[in-house]
C-alpha cells in the first residue's frame, strides 16, 4: 500500500522560471494539503484541496502560486516566476474522507532557486 | 493570531532515559492535535494524536498529555533510543487545517 508520493524530490530552477510540484495521495484519499517548510522551521499551511475543488487557500501567496487537484491525476502546486525566497521544502499530505483528520505526509520536494 | 509554540527548541537525553517534549497552543477552539516526528531529509511521520475530549493517550513507548486549562500539550517517549533522534512537531487542527509549531530537536546521547 503505497504512501503519499511526491515528485520530483529535488528541483532546481533559475529565477523567473516556473516550478511544478506533483503529489499523488494515498489510495482512497481524496483530500490533499500542501505545506511549505523553511530550514529549521515548522511547516506552514498553504492550501487544502479535494478533487476538483479548492477548500481553503488561505495560506497561499496571492501571486505566482496556484494549486489544483484534477479529477484524474496528481495534485499540482505551481509556482510561476520563482524567486530565491521560494527556496524551501514543499510537503504534501493526504487524508481520507471527510478530511482534515489524520494526515499522512509525502517525502517532500526540495526546491532550490538559483 | 494563531500560534503553536514550544518551550524547548532542543533537548538532549541519555539513551534509555525518558524524554518529555512540550508544546503550547493558543487557540482554545482547537479540537484535535497530532505529534509528528521528522528525520533529516524526510517528511513528517505521524506518531500519535489526541482529541480535545481526552487528556491522555498512550501508544507504543509514547504518551501524549493534553491540558486544555493551560493550553499545553506534551509528548513523552519512554526508554529513548538512538532512532528517536529527530525533530518533533506538535500540530493543532484549526478550521480543518493544521498549524504546526516550530519544532523541538531531540538528540539521544549514547
Amino acid at each position: 500500500n503505497a504512501g503519499v508520493m511526491q515528485n520530483p524530490r529535488h528541483l532546481v530552477r533559475r529565477r523567473g522560471q516556473e516550478a511544478r510540484l506533483r503529489c499523488s495521495p494515498m489510495k482512497g484519499h481524496s483530500h490533499v494539503y500542501w505545506y511549505r517548510q523553511l530550514p529549521e522551521e515548522g511547516l506552514k499551511f498553504m492550501v487544502y484541496l479535494q478533487k476538483e475543488n479548492i477548500i481553503d487557500e488561505s495560506g497561499m501567496p496571492k501571486e505566482r502560486f496556484s494549486a489544483e487537484f484534477p479529477k484524474e491525476g496528481p495534485s499540482i502546486l505551481r509556482i510561476q516566476q520563482v524567486v530565491r525566497g521560494d527556496s524551501a521544502a514543499y510537503f504534501c499530505a493526504s487524508s481520507p474522507p471527510p478530511g482534515a483528520e489524520e494526515q499522512y505526509f509525502g517525502p517532500g520536494t526540495r526546491l532550490t532557486v538559483t | 493570531g494563531e500560534s503553536v509554540g514550544l518551550h524547548l527548541p532542543t533537548l538532549s537525553v541519555q539513551e534509555g532515559d525518558n524524554s518529555i517534549i512540550n508544546c503550547a497552543y493558543s487557540n482554545s477552539a482547537s479540537d484535535y492535535f497530532i505529534w509528528y516526528k521528522q528525520e533529516s531529509g524526510k517528511g513528517p511521520q505521524f506518531i500519535i494524536d489526541i482529541r480535545s475530549n481526552m487528556d491522555k493517550r498512550q501508544g507504543q513507548r509514547v504518551t501524549v498529555l493534553l491540558n486544555k486549562t493551560v493550553k499545553h500539550l506534551s509528548l513523552q517517549i519512554a526508554a529513548t533510543q538512538p532512532g528517536d533522534s529527530a525533530v518533533y512537531f506538535c500540530a493543532e487542527n484549526i478550521s480543518r487545517r493544521f498549524v504546526f509549531g516550530p519544532g523541538t530537536r531531540l538528540s539521544v546521547l549514547p
